[in-house]
């Protein structure tokens, strides 16, 4: 079935560029997403790419996505602490979503 | 534009009860989806519904079902309880495109006991 792994934690120094990388199985996946989970909160989604595409740029967010290795990252630039959360990548095909576990996110001052 | 809204926030049960959750989805959205999120196993998908029919399912054993209404809202209930069952369920609604966008509420949180 399908499956979407992504590091467990990291961390970075304020100002600093965060990269979440995420890789995932199922090759017929038309869609992939980044959501954000803030303490106490639903998900929220950040930002998407369609998988003929290689990168998107979103204000502070650019996601790279290689097709060929089922390999997705997200930059965050200039993080912040308000950043700090946990980032959780998603494949969707015909209408059904995976999640990865998620990686938490801490950035110090 | 309202969000979704889940209900009741917080709820403890004891092992043995049943509990029904109600989501209301963005007005506009066709598709209910819930998810259990929990420590160990992440975020699960339970299952998908559009309009009024059940059109995804995941891997939980049949104490768990759901349903949706005419207006889109949609409830979930979990019968025999168990420890194991304590999570943060999750709803989220789409215009139900296929596309996967999903608008999450901010969760009932179950506590088993």
């Amino acid at each position: 079935g399908e499956d979407v792994e992504q590091s467990l934690f990291l961390s970075v120094r304020e100002g600093d560029s965060s990269v979440i990388n995420c890789t995932y199985t199922d090759s017929s996946s038309t869609y992939l997403y980044w959501y954000k989970q803030e303490p106490g909160a639903g998900l929220q989604l950040l930002t998407y790419i369609f998988s003929n595409m290689d990168m998107k740029q979103d204000q502070r967010l650019t996601v790279l996505l290689n097709k060929k290795d089922k390999h997705l990252s997200l930059r965050i630039a200039d993080t912040q602490t308000g950043d700090s959360a946990i980032y959780f990548c998603a494949e969707t095909n015909a209408g059904k979503s995976t999640f990865g576990d998620g990686t938490t996110l801490t950035v110090k001052p | 534009k309202a969000g979704v809204t889940q209900t009741p926030r917080y709820l403890i049960k004891t092992r043995g009860q049943q509990v029904t959750l109600s989501c209301s989805p963005i007005s506009g959205h066709r598709s209910v989806s819930w998810y259990q999120q929990t420590p160990g196993q992440g975020l699960q998908f339970l299952f998908e519904y559009f309009s009024e029919t059940q059109r995804n399912k995941g891997n939980f054993p049949g104490r768990f079902s759901g349903r949706q209404f005419s207006n889109s809202r949609s409830e979930m209930n979990v019968s025999t309880l168990e420890l194991g069952d304590s999570a943060l369920y999750l709803c989220a609604s789409s215009l139900g495109s296929y596309t996967g966008e999903l608008f999450f509420g901010e969760g009932s949180r179950l506590t088993v006991l």
